[in-house]
């Protein structure tokens, strides 16, 4: 079964744009989250998808943003960047197992971003 | 709320010896799972074991043993017979079954020496 896979692996750019990250979960898991990682502030939860909808968000700024696919594929956008968003981008895929197992993230390889 | 505590933000083990890494966290829920993820350099966070609260037994999984003490809230990992190739940041992490979210240490970052 293939992991999950983020594109790109690296992203440079310049205060003021966007970004847009794409994660493919892996097949069979319908839920999908996002996680920023800094050397700072470490693994900071921003949101998890499942379905289609955004079941959780964590404490960002709405220039975060994300959707989920009918295939469980979910992008996540930054708009008007800041140095402070460069980061490793980590997204994860999950399955409901049954209630009372709680099911491991799977991450993904991740997207570093640096803004310059 | 629910919180992580990683207290060790280095360790340093020997090859071929065996080193625990401390793992608190707190939360009001009765079903939860904790976690231990592995990230060597390149960045991808690696699944290492899980254990579930209610799981009577200790988790293993080949090196790595999970040390459940649920009335002291902690889930430390131990990491027998050190590889090289065990040197990494490591992280312990929980999420309630009722919860969406899941909850990350700071890390402990592990240097095995030769």
């Amino acid at each position: 079964k293939a992991g999950v896979t983020q594109t790109p692996r690296y992203l440079i750019k310049t205060r003021g744009q966007q970004v847009t990250l794409s994660c493919s979960p892996i097949s069979g898991h319908r839920s999908v989250s996002w996680y920023q990682q800094t050397p700072g502030q470490g693994l900071q939860f921003l949101f998890e998808y499942f379905s289609e909808t955004q079941r959780n968000k964590g404490n960002f700024p709405g220039r975060f943003s994300g959707r989920q696919f009918s295939n469980s594929r979910s992008e996540m956008n930054v708009s008007t960047l800041e140095l402070g968003d460069s980061a490793l981008y980590l997204c994860a895929s999950s399955q409901k197992i049954r209630q009372g197992v709680v099911s491991p993230l799977h991450f993904g390889n991740g997207t570093r971003l640096t803004v310059t | 709320a629910q919180k992580i505590t990683q207290t060790q933000p280095g360790m340093f083990v020997q090859e071929k010896e065996a080193v625990t890494l401390d793992c608190t966290y707190d939360t009001s829920d009765q079903s939860y799972g904790l976690f231990w993820y592995k990230q060597p350099s390149s960045g991808e966070m690696i699944f290492l074991i899980y254990q579930g609260s209610y799981d009577e037994q200790n988790a293993t999984e080949g090196r790595y043993s999970l040390n459940f003490q649920k009335a002291r809230k902690s889930a430390n990992l131990v990491i027998s017979a050190s590889q090289l190739g065990d040197s990494a940041m490591y992280f312990c992490a929980m999420r309630s079954d009722t919860g969406n979210q899941f909850y990350f240490g700071t890390g402990t970052s592990l240097t095995v020496i030769p």
